[in-house]
């Protein structure tokens, strides 16, 4: 069965302090693996497309890596505004996406 | 480019009621995605449809049901509501392999 988790559940930080969200997966052919940004009452907002081992995006503060198991966000020196709920997905077949649960950033100032 | 549009934002119903709900996708863009989102399950994929064929389902019952027009405008209808069908949906667009998400419609069942 496709399986996407995420880790940690929630995470706070304090501006200008980096850090990393994990994003594993299982599935049985990965059509490309997706992050997403969500603020409450909103809709998710597409960040990255991901789709072989070893490809790397950048966006602003953020950074998103593949590997065959998993993939990270790496968020650089976050602000506030980084604060958010963070989605990873995977496409397992005409536009069916599986999603994570979802890991809870809080940056304070 | 205009972005996904989903209406209408907020609808409160009552058991055993029916609900249509209505999505415009980005211009351009053939396939539209139903998902379901709520605080224990998060994000379930309900539909797909391309060209006015559903190609994909998730696992929901029969109750949930959907529909592409030729403009590839897409509805999604529930019927005899119950209260766990309270929930987010949302509506995706895509050309290629990224989907774009609009802004959701809140379901209430009372």
């Amino acid at each position: 069965e496709d399986q996407v988790t995420q880790s940690p559940e929630a995470l706070r930080l304090q501006e200008g302090e980096s850090s990393s969200l994990n994003c594993s997966y299982t599935v049985s052919g990965l059509r490309g693996l997706f992050w997403y940004r969500q603020d409450p009452g909103k809709g998710p907002e597409f960040l990255f497309t991901l789709y072989s081992a070893g490809e790397e995006k950048e966006k602003e503060r953020l950074k998103a890596t593949l590997t065959k198991k998993e993939s990270f966000l790496h968020i650089t020196a976050p602000k506030p505004e980084d604060s958010a709920t963070y989605l990873c997905a995977v496409n397992t077949g005409f536009q069916k996406l599986v999603f994570g649960t979802g890991t809870r950033l809080l940056v304070s100032p | 480019k205009a972005g996904v549009t989903q209406t209408p934002r907020y609808l409160i119903k009552t058991r055993g009621q029916q609900v249509t709900l209505s999505c415009s996708p980005i211009s351009g863009h053939r396939s539209v995605s139903w998902y379901q989102q709520t605080p224990g399950q998060g994000l379930q994929f309900l539909f797909e449809y391309f060209s006015e064929t559903q190609r994909n389902k998730g696992n929901f019952p029969g109750r949930f049901s959907g529909r592409q027009f030729s403009n590839s405008r897409s509805e999604m209808n529930v019927s005899t509501l119950e209260l766990g069908d309270s929930a987010l949906y949302l509506c995706a667009s895509s050309q290629q392999n990224e989907q774009f998400f609009g802004p959701g419609t809140r379901l209430t069942v009372l």
